[in-house]
C-alpha cells in the first residue's frame, strides 16, 4: 500500500523557471511533512517541513504548500539553478508518535538545463 | 566529517551468504533508523532505535534480517542467507529529536 503518491516522476526545467513537484498522502493521521533532497551517492538530505496547522512555509527559494482537505502538499522551486538538479522525496509521518518513522514518496528527479 | 558514517559503502555478495553492515550515528543522537531504497524508489522503513532499544520493525523486515544497537552507539544489520531481492541501497539514519532525520550515505548491496 502506497501511502505517500509522487508525482511527476521526472521532471526537466530551464533554469530560473519554477519546479513543481506534487504528493498525496491518505492516512488523515500524518501531521508533520517533510521534502528530502538527494544527489547520486548522497543520503537524503532534509530540505523543509511543514506541520498542517499552516497552510504554506517559505525558506529561501523553496516553499511548500498544505492544502489539509485534499490530503496534499507540494513543493516549489523558485529560480530553479543547475545545482538543485537532484531526486525530491516527500515524506509524512506522525510527529508525535515514538518513533517518527518516514514513510516516502516515490521520488522526483529533477533536471534544470542551463 | 561528523555526519552519520556507514560501512562499508558498497557490498557484493553471493546469495545465500550473510553480510553485516554498521552506521555510526551522529554523535549524541538517542534516535536511530534504518531504511531500504531500491533503485528509483523512495526509502522504506526497516526499524528504529531509540538508545539501545529496538522499538520498532516493518513487516519488511524478515527474520533473516537482524539489526542491533549496543549500548546505544552505533548499530548493525545482519542479513542471513542473502537473497537477489535483498539488493538495494541500506540507508541509516539518526536524530536527536522527533523532526529531522539526519541521513548517512548509505551501503549498497548487491547480492549475485
Amino acid at each position: 500500500q502506497q501511502q505517500v503518491k509522487q508525482s511527476p516522476q521526472s521532471l526537466i526545467v530551464q533554469k530560473g523557471g519554477i519546479s513543481i513537484i506534487n504528493c498525496a498522502y491518505e492516512n488523515t493521521a500524518f501531521d508533520y511533512f517533510p521534502w528530502y533532497q538527494q544527489f547520486p551517492g548522497k543520503g537524503p538530505a532534509l530540505l523543509i517541513a511543514i506541520r498542517p496547522d499552516v497552510s504554506e512555509k517559505k525558506e529561501g527559494r523553496f516553499t511548500i504548500s498544505f492544502n489539509k482537505s485534499a490530503k496534499q502538499f507540494s513543493l516549489h522551486i523558485m529560480d530553479s539553478q543547475p545545482g538543485d538538479s537532484a531526486t525530491y522525496f516527500c515524506a509524512a509521518t506522525l510527529y508525535n508518535n515514538a518513533g517518527n518513522m518516514l514513510t516516502f514518496g516515490g521520488g522526483t528527479r529533477l533536471m534544470v538545463k542551463p | 566529517d561528523t555526519g552519520v558514517s556507514q560501512n562499508p559503502r558498497h557490498k557484493i555478495t553471493k546469495r545465500g551468504q550473510n553480510v553485516t553492515f554498521r552506521c555510526d550515528p551522529i554523535s549524541e543522537h538517542n534516535r536511530l533508523y534504518w531504511y531500504r531504497q531500491t533503485l528509483g524508489q523512495g526509502p522504506e522503513f526497516l526499524t528504529y532505535f531509540q538508545n539501545e532499544a529496538q522499538l520498532e520493525k516493518s513487516r519488511l523486515l524478515s527474520d533473516r534480517f537482524s539489526a542491533e544497537r549496543p549500548k546505544g552507539s552505533f548499530s548493525t544489520l545482519e542479513i542471513q542467507r542473502t537473497e537477489q531481492g535483498d539488493s538495494a541501497m541500506y540507508l541509516c539514519a539518526s536524530s536527536p529529536r522527533l523532526d529531522e532525520q539526519y541521513f548517512g550515505p548509505g551501503t549498497r548491496l548487491t547480492v549475485t
